[in-house]
């Protein structure tokens, strides 16, 4: 069974800027989760969406969004790019009831 | 105060060494969960439990409820063990957020 995977695996971007990063779950698994992870601020949850519905979000402002598509491939979307919103982001999936399974992650860069 | 507190931040060993490495909860949680995480970002979930003990070759995870704490144990430590190790909860059943400890620097020397 293929495992999640996420392009672009980096990305650089001008403030200002907008991005769309891309994740493609486990056959089968119906819950997507992203995350972002910073120096300073460690993991932190962005949003999971379930059967393309989002299910939950975190703290995080409005320019950050996302989707989920019927075959549960799942996009998210940062707009109005800030040089904070450099991260490593992390997507993973689930079957709903059981661990998480991670990506290996799409470096942004915002310059 | 976080939600989720690990300790030590970091831990240096040598090969061999019997590795502990603690976990603390505030909240309720419907599971605990131990990550890996190797340089380059990578994200490996070693455990998801949310009572007892499991294990999975030399890595032994236990939960305490009651006490809101968890331990990660790894046997006959080995340098290829070096990681960042993160414990993470979620709240609910049926929910997927994943809150995170700030995760255990661990380096086995050789």
């Amino acid at each position: 069974k293929a495992g999640v995977t996420q392009t672009p695996r980096y990305l650089i971007k001008t403030r200002g800027q907008q991005v769309t990063l891309s994740c493609s779950p486990i056959s089968g698994h119906r819950s997507v989760s992203w995350y972002q992870q910073t120096p300073g601020q460690g993991l932190q949850f962005l949003f999971e969406y379930f059967s393309e519905t989002q299910r939950n979000k975190g703290n995080f402002p409005g320019r950050f969004s996302g989707r989920q598509f019927s075959n549960s491939r799942s996009e998210m979307n940062v707009s109005t790019l800030e040089l904070g919103d450099s991260a490593l982001y992390l997507c993973a999936s689930s079957s709903g009831e059981d661990e998480q399974y991670f990506g290996p992650g799409t470096r942004l860069t915002v310059t | 105060k976080n939600e989720v507190e690990q300790s030590p931040q970091n831990l240096t060993a040598q090969e061999g060494e019997f590795i502990t490495i603690n976990c603390s909860y505030s909240v309720g949680i419907s599971a605990l969960h131990w990550l890996q995480q190797h340089p380059g970002g990578g994200i490996v979930s070693l455990f998801m439990l949310s009572s007892g003990k499991k294990k999975h070759g030399r890595l032994i995870a236990t939960i305490n409820i009651q006490e809101k704490h968890s331990s990660l144990h790894i046997t006959a430590s080995h340098p290829r063990d070096s990681a960042v190790y993160i414990c993470a909860v979620t709240s609910n059943f049926g929910n997927e957020k994943l809150t995170f400890g700030t995760g255990t620097r661990l380096t086995i020397i050789p």
